[in-house]
């Protein structure tokens, strides 16, 4: 069974402190997404890799990072948190290849408060 | 409780009753659009896809319509349930691996 686990369903930080978020698949799948969902706001890529040490910016990249060290793990990154950060976060795997469908997977999410 | 959205569009559905979701997209050229299912307090769930050279596809109780004249989307939902209370978005594939996800449709199911 496809399985996305994000490490923490609820994290609480201070204004100004290094967050990471960490997210794990197990389905060998080769594309890995990190969105952020606010209300009226739909979800919005923050920054997608499509293969390891590979990243590209999403739609929202701004105070964000990322790190893929092994195919399996995708990391974010909140240098110095802001409350405008506050959200939910959302991670994502999906398999590449021409024949292969686009279907995202999804973690269970993150919900970050800023404080 | 959790909201992943306070300002969704909401479809409000008699139990047993048929439910339509619909969706318009933006860009002529996707080829592949996804419907997901997100319950409060989980993350987006697979619910059925459809490729740009089809027009329907059926699952278990659930249907896509896909009208490209249009541009238009629509899933449908027999005899709902109320385990079918959930937000639905749909997404389109634009580029690449990337999916473009719309605003979602809150379904409430009334006993």
């Amino acid at each position: 069974d496809v399985k996305v686990t994000q490490s923490s369903r609820y994290l609480v930080k201070r204004t100004g402190e290094k967050v990471f978020l960490e997210c794990v698949q197990d389905m060998d799948h080769e594309n890995m997404f990190w969105y952020r969902q606010d209300p009226g706001l739909g979800l919005r890529l923050i920054y997608f890799s499509y293969d390891v040490k590979m990243k590209e910016k999403g739609d929202i990249p701004e105070g964000y990072s990322v790190s893929r060290e092994k195919k399996e793990r995708f990391s974010l990154i909140l240098e110095s948190a802001s409350t405008n950060q506050t959200s939910m976060y959302l991670c994502a795997s999906s398999l590449s290849g021409i024949l292969a469908k686009n279907i995202q997977y999804f973690g269970a999410g993150t919900r970050l408060s800023v404080l | 409780g959790e909201s992943v959205g306070l300002h969704l569009p909401t479809l409000s559905v008699q139990e047993g009753d048929n439910s339509i979701i619909n969706c318009a997209y933006s860009n002529s050229a996707s080829d592949y659009f996804i419907w997901y299912k997100q319950e409060s307090g989980k993350g987006p769930q697979f619910i059925i896809d459809i490729r740009s050279n089809m027009d329907k596809r059926q699952g278990q109780r659930v249907t896509v319509l896909l009208n490209k004249t249009v541009k238009h989307l629509s899933l449908q939902i027999a005899a709902t349930q109320p385990g079918d209370s959930a937000v639905y978005f749909c997404a389109e594939n634009t580029a690449g691996n990337k999916l473009t996800f719309g605003g979602g449709t809150r379904v409430l199911v009334k006993p």
